[in-house]
């Protein structure tokens, strides 16, 4: 299975921050690649699909980069509503995984 | 727009048999190219792939759980399903249906989940 490792595991930030999230591929995966937004209680919400795809409806902060292992998740000025955990997903082998997640909470 | 809906008992006996229904609304769960997943969420953890089934009713499913796993498609009541065999503790977990563009492909949308505790 290719395994996701996200970092960091959590941190603290403040509103209009800039702050990114980086996830690692244990064997390159080209671009396949998305980015999710979890809050309490609620369903993941897909942000970002192709590694930097920003998907319909999600705000322009959010931003995806990265090809073959390394990948980022940037918001370029953190709102109140971002602070959430944020996971990413591999599709390029047929079993999908996700990264561990990571929580962003206010500092 | 697209809406899925999980179904099923929220309590599950040790070593009997877990069964979800996903009900599909506002599209067609036939519709060309979409496949169809099962994802699970222990409470505090990560989220896990259990599978993934076409409309015509071929499935793809998470090694680890394979041999205890079902996912099975109703194109007439456009719903799809999970039966996971001979649960324990370790399978209490928030279970989401959602949509994938593809067989190999993110999920959107999501339903809102259903948390299932194994417990006698």
């Amino acid at each position: 299975a290719i395994r996701m490792t996200q970092s960091p595991s959590s941190f603290s930030a403040s509103t209009g921050d800039r702050v990114t999230i980086t996830c690692r591929a244990s064997q390159g995966i080209s671009s396949y690649l998305a980015w999710y937004q979890q809050k309490p209680g609620k369903a993941p919400k897909l942000l970002i699909y192709a590694a930097s795809t920003l998907q319909s409806g999600v705000p322009s902060r959010f931003s995806g980069s990265g090809s073959g292992t390394d990948f980022t998740l940037t918001i370029s000025c953190l709102q109140s509503e971002d602070f959430a955990t944020y996971y990413c997903q591999q599709y390029y082998s047929y079993l999908i995984t996700f990264g561990q997640g990571t929580r962003l909470e206010i500092k | 727009q697209l809406q899925l809906q999980e179904s099923g008992p929220g309590l599950v006996k040790p070593s009997e048999t877990l069964s979800l229904t996903c009900t599909v609304s506002g599209g067609s769960i036939s519709s060309s190219s979409y496949y169809w997943g099962w994802i699970r969420q222990p409470p505090g953890k990560g989220l896990e792939w259990i599978g993934s089934i076409y409309y015509s009713g071929s499935t793809y499913y998470n090694p680890s759980l394979k041999s205890r796993v079902t996912i099975s498609v109703d194109t007439s009541k456009n719903q799809f399903s999970l039966k996971l065999s001979s649960v324990t503790a370790a399978d209490t977990a928030v279970y989401y249906c959602a949509r994938l563009s593809e067989l190999l492909s993110w999920f959107d949308p999501w339903g809102q989940g259903t948390l299932v505790t194994v417990s006698s």
